[in-house]
């Protein structure tokens, strides 16, 4: 069975940074692409960012309201994929998941992790 | 990178039948068979229910169905239940090797 597990959510301050985790387990991790999709609270859904498999060119692809802020990394030893957040701003408030990716869609979602920018 | 355009909210009857629109331009949804759709109940993590346009994973009932025409791509749900009451967001791979999602549609079973 796929699990994913986020962690690493919190509240911080306007202008600050924070790193998300997410493990992964019950797939070859090391042959996924792995996406973050962010969800503000009430509203819906927001793709934010690609990590392709090392295979793969381990490539990185952006959303425009965070490029240059945000970058994914992973590391297969520990099947974990990172989502380092700097500048973080009051929009970027939202539950963050990681998912799984397969012929462009997301089959695979972990419970999400809630990431709090406020004064 | 806009959000694909859907309807705020589509509605229907027990055993009715909806669909639901979800308009992109030739840089996504016209562009690539890459189409998806999402179901997503309050509090709940979202369920992928169809992806490549018309493919259902595995446990989806066969009542959700999808299709594509030119820019558009569509969810239609057969002999609606109860359980249907959710919101559904269509995605799509983009030209700049990105993904795009629609803004939702909140589904209510009168």
């Amino acid at each position: 069975e796929v699990q994913l597990v986020e962690s690493g959510g919190g509240l911080v301050r306007p202008g600050e940074s924070l790193t998300l985790s997410c493990g992964g387990s019950g797939f070859s991790f090391s042959g996924a692409w792995m996406n973050w999709v962010r969800q503000a609270p009430g509203k819906g859904l927001e793709w934010v960012g690609v990590i392709r498999s090392k295979i793969s060119g381990g490539t990185t692809y952006y959303a425009t309201a965070v490029k240059g802020r945000f970058t994914i990394s992973r590391d297969d030893s520990t099947n974990t994929v990172f989502l380092r957040m700097n500048g973080l701003k009051a929009e970027d408030t939202a539950v963050y998941y990681c998912t799984t990716e397969r012929s462009g869609a997301l089959p695979n979602w972990g419970q999400g992790t809630l990431v709090t920018v406020s004064s | 990178q806009s959000a694909l355009t859907q309807p705020a909210s589509v509605s229907g009857s027990l055993g009715q039948s909806i669909t639901i629109s979800c308009t992109g331009t030739s840089s996504d949804v016209g562009g690539y068979n890459y189409v998806a759709w999402y179901q997503q109940h309050p509090g709940k993590v979202p369920k992928l229910l169809i992806s490549d346009v018309t493919i259902r994973p595995s446990g989806v009932p066969d009542r959700f169905s999808g299709s594509k025409s030119g820019n558009t791509a569509s969810l239609t749900i057969s002999g609606l239940q109860a359980e249907d009451e959710a919101d559904y967001y269509c995605s799509s791979h983009t030209s700049s090797s990105t993904y795009v999602f629609g803004i939702g549609t909140k589904v209510t079973v009168l």
